[in-house]
């Protein structure tokens, strides 16, 4: 089934060590996004990448980074976890870039800083 | 600026009641409106979308909503609710010009009583 995939599915990480979140799709979707969510606080931009070779800083940028070096993946780092960034994480994907393309996400990644 | 605000974080309705989930935006620009359904432990599912034309938007499982600029509202409701209408709702506004600066509100939660 085409989509998206996220791993891992979860996972406990002690603080300031480094951790990669992995996301692919098979849609062959122009852009990405990674947000978080955190209870009553809806989903916020990480960052996004319009395309491959590119990527921008959403709402809550700090302590993460990304890159694209190709269309189907696009990993998140935490280069030193940090409590805060207790949260659970969707990568998500639109066909197009405009305002009119939904987007389609994975079902996440759980992940508890200690 | 654009924001959304959801009226009511949680909402339960009796099974075979109406569902009226409430949504309020603010935009500089006429906006493009989205009803994403996220079920637990799940990625958010595209529930329907208001981009240009009519204004009364069908969706999947018998959702539907109504754009209306005067109240800058953007509603969902479903005539009659099923237990497995059981989930987060949340109500996302953009604008034309990039899907990633779409802005999510923090979501309703809606409870079927039996």
């Amino acid at each position: 089934i085409a989509g998206i995939t996220q791993a891992p599915t979860s996972q406990i990480l002690a603080a300031g060590r480094r951790m990669t979140l992995r996301c692919t799709q098979d849609m062959r979707h122009n852009a990405m996004y990674w947000y978080r969510q955190d209870l009553g606080l809806g989903l916020r931009l990480i960052h996004y990448s319009n395309t491959a070779g590119t990527t921008g800083k959403g709402e809550v940028p700090d302590g993460y980074s990304v890159s694209r070096a190709n269309t189907d993946d696009f990993p998140l780092t935490l280069a030193s976890a940090v409590p805060s960034q207790t949260s659970v994480y969707f990568c998500a994907s639109s066909e197009g870039t405009g305002g009119n393309q939904p987007q389609h996400f994975g079902d996440g990644t759980r992940l508890s800083i200690l | 600026a654009q924001s959304v605000t959801q009226l009511g974080s949680h909402v339960s309705v009796s099974e075979g009641a109406l569902v009226l989930l409430r949504c309020n935006y603010s935009s500089s620009v006429p906006p493009y409106l989205f009803w994403y359904v996220q079920y637990p432990n799940q990625g958010l599912q595209l529930l329907l979308k208001y981009t240009t034309g009519a204004t009364l938007v069908k969706g999947i499982n018998g959702f539907e909503a109504e754009f209306k600029k005067s109240e800058t509202s953007f509603h969902l409701t479903k005539p009659s609710a099923h237990m497995s209408d059981a989930a987060e709702y949340f109500c996302a506004v953009t604008r034309y010009s990039s899907a990633s600066k779409i802005i999510f509100g923090s979501g309703t939660r809606l409870s079927i009583r039996p």
